[in-house]
């Protein structure tokens, strides 16, 4: 199956500071996204993004398909974006849906 | 509002006990599916379903069963439990012809099995 790294594996950042959050895979994929799990657990979807850039305030995400990474653009950090990211990622050829998580970046942001 | 809900949220059974989380989603999604949560190693597929009586096999399927008789629910079934199957458990749905489009997560049941 395809394989997913994630670096780094945990982050510290001051509150205003910018980060980027790195996705690897190991083979084509069409299907692409970050999610977000918050302290309470919660995991809410960020972007699906199998290639391109895309932007949604604070955060945005590039994704070069044709040498198989992502990257999680943070800007401006807040203490709510504290918190686990994954990425997951998932090609439906042969019928396959299954959806592969990476292992995620711990991000605490301190004030 | 639309939503995916599980139950139990929490539960602490003991080994060999049948068991079953149910996942429930309002938003008419043909897609849903099945994971585990475990320290270090993020969140593992168990079980998705495309539709109503369609069934796959996802990373991690060994120990665990699935139904999907109505679109709206998709129950994990532990026939066994054991120790080893203690974890969170994540249900998650999205619009299947849109399989490449987010996925809607539930908050999670987590198990303890002693």
């Amino acid at each position: 199956g395809i394989q997913v790294e994630q670096s780094p594996p945990d982050l510290i950042l001051q509150e205003g500071a910018n980060s980027t959050l790195r996705c690897n895979f190991s083979d084509s994929v069409n299907n692409l996204q970050w999610f977000h799990q918050n302290p309470w657990g919660q995991l809410i979807n960020l972007f699906y993004i199998p290639s391109g850039t895309k932007q949604n305030g604070r955060l945005s995400a590039t994704t070069v398909a044709t040498e198989r990474y992502s990257l999680l653009y943070i800007s401006s950090s807040q203490t709510t974006d504290s918190g686990v990211y994954f990425c997951a990622v998932g090609n439906s050829g042969g019928s396959n849906y299954k959806l592969t998580f990476g292992k995620g970046t711990l991000l605490t942001v301190n004030p | 509002e639309a939503q995916v809900t599980q139950n139990p949220r929490y539960l602490i059974t003991v080994t060999g006990k049948k068991l079953t989380v149910t996942c429930s989603q309002n938003m008419n999604h043909e897609y849903m599916s099945w994971y585990r949560q475990d320290p270090g190693l993020g969140l593992r597929q168990i079980y998705y379903s495309m539709n109503v009586e369609v069934t796959d096999k996802g990373d991690v399927p060994e120990g665990y069963k699935v139904s999907r008789k109505e679109k709206r629910n998709f129950p994990l079934i532990l026939e066994s439990p054991s120790p080893n199957q203690t974890s969170l458990y994540f249900c998650a749905s999205s619009p299947a012809g849109q399989w490449f489009q987010p996925q809607h997560f539930g908050d999670g049941t987590r198990l303890s099995i002693l």
